[in-house]
């Protein structure tokens, strides 16, 4: 059985840093693509960035280029998002998601629990 | 950039819901995915390839369209369908977009 289990709720305030993580189970890690995908209170999903952790090849959306850094450690079958200094404005939900594709289709089958990140001083 | 209309349909069990999702440009080989999320949970691909049903989906759940215009429809809604449903579009320059929902709620 697919599995992503992310880490549990976290709580920062402006400047910090944080990297949360995504844990992969049930097949083989490293021949399929993560993806990262921030949802905020109300909104709609909105992706951030893939990596493949075969080789760790990234791609990013423009809107979050520089903005975050994406990770895998094949070893520990696990993927990573992290921030070098967050603002209150990365407050959402964070989930990861397991990216599915093929010749006629792209998309992210199977998702994590999602990581609730709450930055405020 | 994707849209979907209406924004929220109101309908009641048994009803039969219709959901639209439009892109910007044509989606080449019919990259466009359907998700429904729950109050609380992450999304659910629904349909992939436009048309195709994800393992476990009923039957009542269908997707049609091509080019830039697509839809979602759900036959005989039962209670646990009430939920927000996003369109996502993938291109092979600019990967994933998602749409902003059509929130189904009980009328």
């Amino acid at each position: 059985e697919v599995q992503l289990v992310q880490s549990e709720v976290e709580v920062k305030k402006p400047g910090e840093s944080l990297k949360i993580s995504c844990q992969a189970s049930g097949y083989t890690f490293s021949t399929f693509w993560i993806g990262w995908v921030r949802q905020m209170p109300g909104k709609g999903p909105e992706w951030m960035g893939v990596i493949y952790p075969g080789d760790s090849q990234t791609r990013y959306s423009p809107s979050f280029q520089g903005q975050v850094t994406i990770s895998a450690d094949k070893s520990t079958n696990t993927a990573y998002l992290q921030w070098s200094s967050l603002k209150a404005s990365d407050s959402a939900i964070y989930y990861c998601a397991r990216r599915y594709t093929g010749s006629s289709w792209d998309y992210f089958d199977f998702w994590g629990q999602g990581t609730l990140v709450t930055v405020s001083s | 950039v994707v849209t979907q209309s209406p924004g929220t349909l109101s309908l009641s069990p048994g009803e039969r819901a219709t959901l639209s999702c439009r892109a910007s440009q044509s989606v080449g080989d019919n990259f466009l995915n359907w998700y429904q999320q729950k109050r609380g949970q992450a999304p659910r691909l629904l349909i992939y390839g436009a048309y195709k049903r994800a393992t476990g989906v009923p039957d009542r759940f269908s997707g049609s369209g091509s080019g830039s215009a697509f839809t979602l429809t759900i036959d005989r809604l039962e209670p646990e369908d009430f939920a927000v449903y996003y369109c996502q579009q993938f291109s092979r320059s600019s990967l994933f977009s998602f749409g902003p929902g059509t929130k189904l709620e009980v009328k």
